[in-house]
C-alpha cells in the first residue's frame, strides 16, 4: 500500500509569509506526528495527533506554528509570519498504535526554505 | 544535556567489518528505543527497536540495551557500502497523553569498499 505522503516536497517562501504543509498518513493509522529536522540534527518532535485531536503539542516552538487534522486523516502544519530560522525539513510520520513497539513510518518530508 | 546522545562521527569501517554505533540517554522513563537509518536527502526508515535489557538480533543487525547504564547500541555485522548512512537512535516515552520519540543527532557511518 501507499506510504506517508507529504506535499509540497519543496517550499521556498519569503520572511513574513504564511505557509501550509500537508501530510497524508498511511490509511488506517490513527496516530500522526510532525517533526522538524535541521541540517546535521535528528528529527525534533513538534506535535502528535490521535484521531482528530492534538494530544501533545508540547514541541511546537511558538504560537506561529499550528496544526490541524479535521477528519482524522490528512493533517496540515501551518506556519505564520515565517522566519529564516524556520528553514528545515518538516517530516510527518504515522503509526497504527502508540505503544513503545509501534513503528512510526516517515514521509519524504517537505524542505522549507525561508529567504 | 540532550536526552539522547550520539557521537556524530563520521565512523569509518572497512567492508565486511563490524560497525558499532552507540547511544546514551538521560531519561530513565524511556520505555523503548528505536534505531532508524537515514540516507542523505531521504527520510528515516526503521531498522529495529528494543525494549528489554539484553540483545535483539535481526539479520546482520543486533541491538543492545542496558537500562542500568542507560546505554543502547547497534551492531552491524558484515558491513556493506550500502550501509553507509546516518543512524539515528530514538527513545520512546509515553504518558499523560504524550507519545514522543526523542532523537539523537545521529552517527554518520561510512563503509569503505
Amino acid at each position: 500500500g501507499a506510504g506517508v505522503s507529504q506535499t509540497p516536497s519543496n517550499k521556498v517562501t519569503e520572511k513574513g509569509k504564511y505557509v501550509e504543509l500537508r501530510c497524508d498518513p498511511i490509511s488506517g493509522h490513527t496516530a500522526l506526528y510532525w517533526y522538524r529536522q535541521s541540517l546535521g540534527q535528528g528529527p525534533e518532535f513538534l506535535i502528535y495527533f490521535q484521531g482528530t485531536g492534538a494530544a501533545d503539542d508540547s514541541g511546537l516552538p511558538n504560537d506561529r506554528f499550528f496544526a490541524v487534522r479535521p477528519e482524522g486523516s490528512v493533517s496540515t502544519l501551518k506556519i505564520q509570519r515565517t522566519e529564516r530560522g524556520d528553514s528545515a525539513v518538516y517530516l510527518c510520520a504515522s503509526s497504527s498504535g502508540t505503544s513503545g513497539r509501534d513503528e512510526q513510518f516517515f514521509g519524504p518530508g517537505t524542505r522549507l526554505t525561508v529567504l | 544535556q540532550k536526552e539522547v546522545e550520539q557521537n556524530s562521527g563520521p565512523l569509518s569501517v572497512p567492508e565486511g567489518a563490524i560497525a558499532s554505533l552507540n547511544c546514551t540517554y538521560s531519561d530513565r522513563g524511556s520505555q523503548s528505543f528505536f534505531w532508524y537509518r537515514q540516507y542523505s536527502g531521504k527520510s528515516p526508515e526503521l531498522i529495529m527497536f528494543i525494549y528489554s535489557n539484553g540483545d535483539k538480533e535481526d539479520g546482520r543487525f543486533t541491538a543492545q540495551l542496558n537500562k542500568a547504564s542507560q546505554y543502547v547500541s547497534l551492531l552491524i555485522r558484515d558491513s556493506q557500502p550500502s550501509d553507509s548512512a546516518t543512524y539515528l537512535c530514538a527513545g520512546y516515552k509515553s504518558g499523560a497523553g504524550s507519545y514522543q520519540l526523542t532523537f539523537g543527532k545521529g552517527t554518520k557511518l561510512s563503509v569503505i569498499p
